[in-house]
């Protein structure tokens, strides 16, 4: 089966940064996705990893171990605007079926 | 914008009713999903389709089909809609041209079953 766990709520200050770690066990792996959701809205596309290592886009990182099933999103300099849940996703098989964690609730506080 | 659009965007029905949502995509994309997200589940695959008349199940198939006789569009249908079918469903594409493709989301459609 599959497995994807990330902390379900975080808190940080206006400025900061912050890390969202996802854990992973899935048969099969072709990449990891993190997405950007704001309440009542679609999910956006924030970055992806097929490889170990840091991916940086701007204000925001996406790291991943594939030995460890680990991965995080990093964002610097926080805005109010940066408030939204989080997903992890690990896309596996054929069709690049998509696994989602539950997300982790960012809230940015001044 | 990844050209997407899902219709309804809300509805209210009764149970028992059937119920058919649509996606539509004016980018010709070959792969396209369905999700529902429900609080503490996250989202998750019900039914995806990888060109015109092929379609495979996802994680929580039951008591839903699909059909895409159209590039540009992939429809769910609810033969018999249930309280428990109350959701937020989101339609994505992407475009399948490599192992690694990204996903790219509908606005949604929020469903009431009553």
């Amino acid at each position: 089966g599959q497995n994807i766990d990330q902390p379900t709520e975080m808190t940080a200050t206006e400025g900061a940064i912050v890390q969202i770690n996802c854990t992973y066990q899935t048969s099969g792996f072709n990449g990891l996705f993190w997405y950007q959701q704001h309440a009542g809205e679609a999910p956006t596309f924030l970055s992806y990893n097929v490889l170990d290592g840091l991916e940086e886009k701007g204000r925001f990182s996406s790291f991943l171990s594939r030995s460890k099933g680990y991965s995080y999103l990093l964002l610097k300099e926080l805005q109010m605007k940066d408030s939204a849940s989080y997903l992890c996703a690990v896309q596996t098989g054929g069709g690049n079926k998509l696994t989602f964690g539950t997300g982790t609730q960012l809230k940015v506080e001044l | 914008d990844a050209g997407i659009t899902q219709s309804p965007r809300h509805k209210v029905t009764e149970t028992g009713t059937p119920v058919t949502l649509r996606c539509h995509q004016t980018e010709n994309h070959r792969y396209m999903y369905w999700y529902r997200q429900d609080p503490g589940h996250g989202l998750r695959l019900i039914h995806y389709s990888y060109g015109v008349k092929d379609t495979d199940k996802g994680e929580v198939s039951d008591g839903y089909s699909v059909s895409r006789s159209k590039t540009e569009d992939f429809l769910l249908t609810l033969e018999s809609a249930t309280s428990s079918q109350t959701s937020v469903y989101f339609c994505a594409i992407s475009a399948g041209t490599g192992v690694t493709d990204t996903q790219y989301f509908g606005p949604g459609t929020r469903l009431t079953v009553l």
